[in-house]
């Protein structure tokens, strides 16, 4: 069955450390999607990145980069110098093809406290 | 290009009132989801339409809730005889109908409590 795992519940730093948010999932699918949202107090879901499975290419974006690796079945997403305005929670979530419907299951987040 | 709007984005009920709430996707999306979000946790998948089909529904969706989509524009969710356990947030999404991109795009939720 499909599902996605954020063990980390909450994780503080003080500014200016590097922290990892680790995402582990599960499927049966060959083809699927990863995802990473932000959300922020005001609750909105911000969209982050997008991952298909045939892609295992790290990416950085800034302060951002994740790391995709199919053999241990994780995405975890790494932020490098932290700020307070990246306090939030954070969701990884998983899409598979053969659902037709590309819905999410998302894991249940990691609150992030970023301390200045 | 203004984003998924919900409204209202607060909603106060009594047990056993009807309520309904409105989705209005990024125009032109034709794939439309709602999902429910309690505290502490993930949201959860409740129903999907693509234009004013609805395609699936979760089992989560209960005979007392029922959402529409007329036209393929804005969508509705509708909760009858709602129930402490319904108080959620409850969320909006919106994605294109292309193959090169399946990210959805939410609103701001409506957020429901039931007294």
């Amino acid at each position: 069955a499909q599902k996605v795992t954020q063990a980390q519940t909450e994780i503080s730093v003080v500014e200016k450390e590097d922290v990892t948010l680790d995402c582990v999932y599960e499927t049966r699918d060959t083809t699927y999607y990863l995802f990473w949202y932000k959300q922020p107090p005001s609750g909105e879901l911000v969209f982050l990145i997008r991952r298909n499975s045939f892609d295992e290419q790290n990416e950085i974006s800034g302060r951002y980069s994740w790391n995709f690796q199919k053999s241990t079945s994780s995405f975890n997403f790494t932020i490098t110098a932290s700020q307070v305005v990246d306090s939030a929670v954070y969701f990884c979530a998983l899409s598979e093809v053969t659902s037709g419907t590309y819905k999410y299951i998302f894991g249940t987040g990691t609150r992030l406290k970023v301390l200045a | 290009d203004t984003g998924v709007s919900q409204d209202p984005r607060h909603k106060i009920t009594k047990r056993g009132q009807n309520v309904t709430f409105r989705c209005d996707p990024i125009s032109e999306h034709n794939r439309l989801y709602w999902y429910r979000q309690t505290l502490g946790q993930g949201p959860e998948f409740l129903t999907y339409f693509q234009n004013e089909a609805q395609l699936e529904k979760s089992r989560l969706l209960s005979d007392r809730f029922s959402a529409e989509r007329p036209k393929g524009s804005f969508s509705t969710l509708e909760i009858q005889r709602t129930e402490q356990g319904d108080s959620a947030m409850y969320l909006c999404a919106s994605s294109p109908d292309r193959t090169s991109s399946y990210e959805q795009y939410f609103g701001p939720g409506t957020r429901l409590t039931v007294t």
